[in-house]
């Protein structure tokens, strides 16, 4: 069956610190894979996508993911977490119909 | 000006009633979607309409029913509501299929409470 799996529900880092949040997909999800963002009370956002080409991917704010086959895996990080970064992030791979299957979230806490 | 807007934002109603979620995109795209997110923010998807046919009608039950009367527009309607059917109900786009084109846009959501 087709997943995406995050790893921790909940990452809290002090403001500064490195970010990272991890995500491992399935073999039988098709190589594209996302990030989304979400602030609270809205809807989600995309951070960056990797669709072909280059594994390592940049994306707004910061954020950056590299895709890595051997392992199934696209972490998200960031060098430097700043207060505004304090949301719940997706990892999404796509499905067999061509739609986007969405992990469980990952809460991110940035601590002053 | 709001690319994917949904009405409403919250609804309170009681077990038993019947009630439509609105949705409309303003960005020419012809898919539109609507997932469902529950207490603990996890995503599924409900339905997914392209040029108003449907494409995707994942295990829901037959008490919701989604309606396109044009490829700009994608309602959602509950019957007889239940308490579990409490969530935020995510309305989203994109042009294509998002694993061709790379990104859905996603409304505000309508937080549903069924008392």
């Amino acid at each position: 069956a087709q997943s995406v799996t995050q790893l921790g529900s909940h990452v809290s880092v002090s403001e500064g610190a490195l970010v990272l949040l991890r995500c491992n997909y399935s073999s039988s999800v098709p190589p594209y894979l996302f990030w989304y963002v979400q602030y609270p009370n809205q809807g989600l956002q995309l951070l960056l996508k990797y669709t072909t080409g280059a594994t390592l991917v940049k994306g707004i704010n910061g954020f950056e993911a590299e895709f890595k086959k051997s392992e199934t895996s696209f972490h998200l990080t960031k060098p430097s977490a700043h207060m505004s970064d304090a949301a719940e992030y997706f990892c999404a791979g796509g499905g067999s119909q061509g739609n986007l299957i969405f992990g469980k979230g990952t809460k991110l806490s940035v601590k002053p | 000006d709001t690319a994917v807007s949904q009405t409403p934002k919250y609804l309170v109603t009681q077990m038993g009633n019947d009630k439509s979620i609105k949705c409309e995109q303003n960005l020419g795209h012809d898919t539109m979607y609507w997932y469902k997110q529950d207490s603990k923010k996890f995503l599924k998807i409900m339905f997914s309409y392209n040029n108003k046919e449907l494409i995707i009608n994942e295990t829901v039950p037959n008490r919701f029913s989604p309606k396109s009367p044009d490829k700009a527009h994608l309602n959602l309607h509950i019957n007889s509501l239940e308490l579990g059917d409490s969530a935020v109900y995510f309305c989203a786009s994109s042009r294509g299929l998002p694993i061709n084109t790379g990104e859905l846009f996603f409304g505000e959501g309508s937080r549903l409470t069924v008392l």
